[in-house]
């Protein structure tokens, strides 16, 4: 595709509910990371993946969060039972290879609120 | 601990230049980023730095010392729609990106 694409572009939840949040990188793209992004902050890093392997999933913040990419091309990003801290906006970025002086391409991220 | 900072905010004027700073303190260096991100829109990369100097892109310029564990982005000519957030970013040994909190560009008329 001619960018990264993520959906829904906004998501309400409330408090307990599972969410599940898509990432359609660029074609031929083998890395594929999530970040997390609170209001004011730079992007933190929650994990990597390099075709269909998670690589790193060191920034996950809890065993709530879960992340696959069972085809090495669309990615998902799962939140179960999702708290008021969940709120952020989650980028999801691709890069040709691995990393390693390679830039990121960004997505438009999905805006989460948890109410 | 790892740790990038950068100015909370500038304003500037449209027309003038504008010097954006960044120190690092990360666990191994494989390369330093800048990315400009506009209010509610994805970050979009706008220079890559590994070895020492200044490496010229248009009005845009991004310089680093590696000794120093700084880099400045200079941005000329500034235009109104310069107005956004700069983001520098290191990549550390593990090939992860360390970011800052990001520096809100303010440029007025």
């Amino acid at each position: 595709g001619a960018g990264v694409s993520q959906s829904p572009r906004y998501k309400v939840a409330k408090r307990g509910q599972d969410v599940a949040l898509r990432c359609d990188p660029i074609s031929g793209h083998v890395s594929l990371f999530w970040y997390q992004q609170a209001l004011g902050q730079g992007p933190e890093f929650l994990t990597y993946f390099q075709n269909e392997a998670q690589l790193d999933k060191s920034g996950l913040p809890s065993d709530r969060f879960f992340a696959e990419r069972p085809e090495g091309s669309v990615s998902t990003l799962k939140i179960q039972r999702t708290q008021q801290e969940d709120s952020a906006v989650y980028l999801c970025a691709s890069s040709l290879d691995r990393p390693s002086q390679e830039t990121q391409y960004f997505g438009p991220g999905t805006r989460l609120l948890v109410l | 601990g790892q740790n990038i900072d950068q100015p909370t905010e500038m304003t500037a004027t449209e027309g003038a230049i504008v010097q954006i700073n960044c120190t690092y303190q990360t666990s191994g260096f494989n390369g330093l980023f800048w990315y400009q991100q506009h209010a509610g829109e994805a970050p979009t990369f706008l220079s890559y730095n590994v070895l020492d100097g200044l490496e010229e892109k248009g009005r845009f310029s991004s310089f680093l010392s590696r000794s120093k564990g700084y880099s400045y982005l200079l941005l000329k000519e500034l235009q109104m729609k310069d107005s956004a957030s700069y983001l520098c970013a290191v990549e550390d040994s593990n090939y992860q990106l360390i970011w800052g909190a990001g520096t809100k560009l303010i440029i007025k008329p």
